[in-house]
């Protein structure tokens, strides 16, 4: 069974431009969560997906969204990107609703220069 | 806000050395979860300990759960190189719809 797929694997913005990451789960998982990974602030969490619906966001201002389509395929989207938003951008995908055993992707690293 | 935090931050080992990481919270967990993450990658589940004082096995690592379900040690017997890596505690929350992970412990194994 291939395991979660995260594109694109690297991406470099400029300030203020806005950004779209993609995230394809393992087969039949509906579940799918968003992190943000720096060496500062470690793994936080930005908000969680199941069944097309956010069920959890974590404390990331509004230009952080996100959507899960019927497929359970999710994309988030940062707008006017800041510096601070540099980091390891990473997915992750759970069969059941309780979010219980999480399989992550390679992540996306985002540069923002 | 539940927190994790775990110990020490940085460790650096010989080859065949044995250690222990913990990961400590004020909160319970309903279960609580050991990751591996190798740079450039994402973390890859390790296992998941559900019951206050469970122990699991998994060759060379060893698994402990809290009694109350706060806290959770990974020990290494032997380590080796491969060993390398970033080590995150996760929990999940006693209404099963979040994961707390904690900071990382940042291990190297020197051959």
């Amino acid at each position: 069974k291939a395991g979660v797929t995260q594109t694109p694997r690297y991406l470099i913005k400029t300030r203020g431009q806005q950004v779209t990451l993609s995230c394809s789960p393992i087969s039949g998982h509906r579940s799918v969560s968003w992190y943000q990974q720096t060496p500062g602030q470690g793994l936080q969490f930005l908000f969680e997906y199941f069944s097309e619906t956010q069920r959890n966001k974590g404390n990331f201002p509004g230009r952080f969204s996100g959507r899960q389509f019927s497929n359970s395929r999710s994309e988030m989207n940062v707008s006017t990107l800041e510096l601070g938003d540099s980091a390891l951008y990473l997915c992750a995908s759970s069969l059941s609703k309780a979010v219980y055993e999480q399989y992550f992707g390679p992540g996306t690293r985002l540069t923002v220069t | 806000t539940q927190l994790l935090e775990q110990s020490p931050q940085f460790l650096s080992i010989q080859e065949g050395e044995n250690l222990t990481v913990y990961c400590n919270s004020s909160s319970v967990f309903s279960s609580l979860q050991w990751y591996r993450q190798e740079p450039g990658e994402g973390p890859v589940l390790l296992v998941t300990v559900v019951t206050g004082g469970e122990v699991k096995k998994l060759k060379r690592l060893t698994f402990q759960f809290g009694d109350a379900r706060k806290d959770s040690s990974l020990h290494i017997t032997a380590a080796q190189p491969g060993d390398t890596g970033l080590y995150l505690c996760a929990g999940v929350s006693t209404s099963y719809d979040k994961v707390i992970f904690g900071p990382g412990t940042s291990l190297s194994v020197i051959p």
